[in-house]
Parts: C-alpha cells; sequence; structure tokens
C-alpha cells in the first residue's frame, strides 16, 4: 500500500492568485496522478506527473493554468494558477496503479474556494 | 457518450435492504475494473475489483458482463455505514491515464 500526505487540505483564496498543492508519498513510485473533482462530480484527470520528465496534460487542461512539478520519486506539487471561482473544486493527487498491484491511492484532497 | 456510465441515484434504501448498482464502459480495450467508495468529504478507497467470474467479499458481490461491456454491484443486508458514494472505475489496456471514473451513485442507508 501507499501512503499519502497532501496539503494543504483546504484553502479560500482570491481570484487572481495561485496555490500550490504538495504530495508526499512513503514510497518510490514512477508516475502521480492529479485529479479534480467539482461538487457532485467525479474525478477528473488533470495530468500524469513523471519524475524527470514534463507532465502529460489531459484534454482541457494546460501547463499554463495548473504547473506540476516532480521533483523526484516522493513528492509532486500542483498550482492552480490565477484562480478564478470555477476552479473551486476539490483536487487530489494519486499513484498506482502499478505493476502487479491494482489498488490506486490517494491522497486526503484539497478543497479549494475561490472568492 | 462518457466513458463510464453509471446509475444517476441517488438510492435511499431501509437497513437490511439489497441494493444493486450498475455501470456500463464504452472502451472495449478495458482491461481492468474496480468498485471505488468514496465518503463525504474524504477521498476514494478500493472496495473490490470486478473479476471475469464474479467475485464477492462479504454482503458485496461483482459483476462483468464484457460481451455487454457491463459491471454490476450487489449489496446485501445493507448497514447505516454503507452509505457512500459508488464509484465504477475501469482501466484501459496500454493507457497511462490508468482510470477512468464514471460519475459515482449515491447510497443512503436509512434507519
Amino acid at each position: 500500500s501507499a501512503v499519502i500526505s497532501q496539503k494543504p487540505s483546504r484553502d479560500i483564496c482570491q481570484r487572481g492568485t495561485s496555490l500550490t498543492i504538495q504530495c508526499q508519498v512513503d514510497s518510490q513510485v514512477t508516475m502521480m496522478f492529479w485529479y479534480r473533482q467539482q461538487p457532485g462530480q467525479s474525478l477528473t484527470l488533470i495530468a500524469t506527473a513523471n519524475q524527470g520528465s514534463e507532465a502529460t496534460y489531459e484534454s482541457g487542461f494546460v501547463i499554463d493554468k495548473f504547473p506540476i512539478s516532480r521533483p523526484n520519486l516522493t513528492f509532486s506539487t500542483l498550482t492552480v494558477s490565477n484562480m478564478s471561482p470555477e476552479d473551486s473544486s476539490i483536487y487530489l493527487c494519486s499513484v498506482g496503479p502499478q505493476g502487479t498491484n491494482t489498488e490506486a491511492f490517494f491522497g486526503q484532497g484539497t478543497r479549494l474556494t475561490v472568492v | 457518450r462518457k466513458e463510464v456510465e453509471q446509475d444517476p441515484g441517488p438510492f435511499n434504501v431501509p437497513e437490511g435492504a439489497t441494493v444493486a448498482f450498475n455501470c456500463t464502459y464504452s472502451n472495449s480495450a478495458s482491461q481492468s475494473f474496480f468498485w471505488y467508495r468514496q465518503d463525504c468529504r474524504k477521498e476514494p478507497k478500493l472496495l473490490m475489483s470486478v473479476y471475469s467470474s464474479g467475485n464477492e467479499d462479504g454482503r458485496f458481490t461483482a459483476q462483468l458482463n464484457r460481451a455487454s461491456q457491463y459491471i454490476s454491484l450487489l449489496i446485501r443486508d445493507s448497514k447505516l455505514s454503507d452509505s457512500a458514494t459508488y464509484l465504477c472505475v475501469v482501466r484501459v489496456s496500454g493507457s497511462a491515464r490508468q482510470l477512468t471514473f464514471g460519475s459515482g451513485t449515491q447510497l443512503t442507508v436509512l434507519p
């Protein structure tokens, strides 16, 4: 299993500002994933973060808006830039599935409100 | 069409009831199938994987029909603690995206 520490757990931010979310994993993992979960909705993948290379973004998400860092195999950050109220959501980092272990593990989530 | 579609819910059932959730997926290259549970204001956690032969874990039974691209979850003898959102999750073979999530079905078990 993997234990992921994600912070902050929640924040209220002014529009136009940026927030950086951090995820620390208790083991080395090749890929980390960043999801957004809007109220009453399921998880939407924002990007896949690989160590040593640029993140791969899904359709509708761009690096300028959601820059990601992956400095080593246990850590990643997601920045939500130039925020607007539409960015209010829960952001989750995740690892897995890996190898024969088919389970994905999630951080506790960051509940972001933009005012 | 969404890649993974679930019953819209919400489901409100009395304790002890049996409830079934359905899910369909559109990508025939889908390889692995799961049900995740998400409690209110919590992160998703794996409930059970779904195997072609069907599988059971206590009160929970999951079934897969590859021909119809259909997955189900049956909960017997519902408990108050079963109240949560149940997410149908699919993994496509060779996809770097790893997992695709359904929109979830909310279950409330009433006393």
